[in-house]
């Protein structure tokens, strides 16, 4: 079935610092979506993706849709305390949702 | 907070046995996604119910199965338990295929 590599598996930086993700699939998705979990919670939509090439920012968020559709990256700028937690890269290859997970990026700030 | 409840928060059962988990969607959504979320994994795609039917489902055994209400709410129903069944399991609610909203999940061990 298809999935997702996501790295790195964790990364641990200190605050204000950028941080860089990305996600590489064998499979060509027509949505990347990129979400953040915080423990005891449900994951959380951060940036949604469309379209091969396409980059969209949300605040110090920014993130880009590869050109062959079987990547994407999620860059965090200025990183602060709030900004702990699982990332995980999605994607929707069928439609209608049925999206196909990445192993996650922990992501821990030393103050 | 998405809207998005689910319960229980926490339940034990012992292998063999049979569990219902239920989910109540957020107001005005029309569908709703399962997944199953392994310690230290990616969400896993279970199934999906639009309008009372299911529209889609992952690579699961048929002892996972669910129901979607009238009222948009759902329940997954996961007989003869197994101990690999132990994760946390997330509903997600949608308009159509909308942006999905993860309820806060309901972690199930099995003994």
């Amino acid at each position: 079935g298809q999935q997702l590599n996501q790295s790195p598996q964790s990364m641990f930086i200190q605050e204000g610092e950028d941080v860089s993700m990305n996600c590489t699939s064998s499979s060509i998705f027509n949505t990347w979506l990129w979400y953040k979990q915080d423990p005891g919670e449900g994951p959380v939509l951060l940036i949604a993706l469309y379209k091969a090439g396409e980059l969209t920012s949300n605040g110090r968020l920014t993130a880009q849709f590869g050109i062959t559709r079987k990547d994407s990256f999620l860059n965090i700028s200025a990183s602060i305390p709030s900004d702990v937690g699982i990332y995980f890269c999605a994607g929707d290859g069928e439609g209608a949702q049925k999206l196909v997970f990445g192993q996650g990026t922990r992501l821990t700030i030393n103050p | 907070e998405t809207g998005v409840t689910q319960s229980p928060t926490h339940l034990i059962k012992t292998r063999g046995q049979q569990v219902t988990l239920r989910c109540s969607s957020q107001s005005g959504h029309n569908t709703v996604s399962w997944y199953q979320q392994a310690l230290g994994q990616g969400p896993q795609f279970i199934f999906q119910y639009y309008r009372e039917e299911e529209n889609g489902r992952g690579n699961f055994p048929p002892r996972f199965s669910g129901l979607q209400f009238p009222n948009y709410s759902s329940e997954l129903n996961v007989n003869a338990l197994e101990l690999d069944d132990s994760a946390l399991y997330l509903c997600a609610s949608s308009w159509g295929t909308g942006e999905l909203f993860f309820g806060e999940g309901s972690r199930l061990t099995v003994l």
